[in-house]
């Protein structure tokens, strides 16, 4: 069975601080996607990595894709309160298309 | 843009009681699937589908089924609800490729009593 290991599960920070979380398998991933969720709706995409060493940038969130392909971060600089939410890694298998997702991790950003 | 429709939104049931939950897309997407939020365990796999008049179960299916008559639409059952089936449940649709982006609902949010 095929797990996505995702810490930390809480993180609570002040504004303007940065912040990184990780997604960590055993398992090899054809490609990861990070998925951002606030309450009360599902979660939205927000970026997939396929390439092992792929670094994607998003405003001032950044994404890197492990070289093994197994692994993934998520790195925000300077959190803003709007980044508040659970946020999700998944991993896709050669397997119709399921995803394998993380605990997620619940980021709160204080003003 | 509609995307991807549940209902309903919220549910009390009685242990035993049975329910339907829908979700309707409107992409024209081939796969759709059913998950399940609990706290501290991200989303765990019910059931999907491939297509049409297909269905597969996921990682957690015991309790509950699922039917797939049209494209759009994919039903999840719960026959004889139980406490342990109070979740979040959140379906979602992606087109036919390997990892493609799901599209998620609104979640369903049930409590059983």
């Amino acid at each position: 069975t095929q797990l996505l290991e995702q810490s930390p599960q809480f993180l609570s920070i002040q504004e303007g601080e940065n912040l990184t979380v990780y997604c960590n398998s055993s398992s090899v991933f054809s490609s990861l996607q990070w998925y951002r969720q606030e309450p009360g709706e599902g979660p939205v995409l927000l970026v997939t990595v396929v390439t092992g060493g792929e670094v994607k940038k998003l405003k001032r969130l950044t994404f890197q894709f492990g070289d093994a392909r197994k692994d993934s971060s998520l790195h925000i600089t300077a959190a803003q309160p709007g980044d508040t939410g659970l946020y999700l890694c998944a991993g896709a298998n050669n397997q119709g298309g399921k995803l394998i997702f993380g605990q997620g991790t619940e980021l709160s950003v204080k003003p | 843009n509609a995307g991807v429709t549940q209902t309903p939104k919220f549910r009390v049931l009685k242990t035993g009681q049975s329910m339907t939950l829908l979700c309707a897309q409107d992409m024209n997407h081939e796969y759709m699937y059913w998950y399940r939020q609990d706290p501290g365990m991200g989303l765990r796999l019910i059931h999907y589908s491939v297509g049409e008049g297909t269905t597969a179960k996921g990682e957690v299916p015991d309790g509950y089924n699922v039917s797939r008559l049209k494209k759009q639409n994919f039903l999840l059952g719960l026959e004889s609800a139980a406490p342990s089936q109070t979740s979040v449940y959140f379906c979602a649709s992606s087109y036919v490729r390997l990892g493609g982006i799901q599209y998620f609902g609104a979640g369903t949010r049930l409590s059983v009593l």
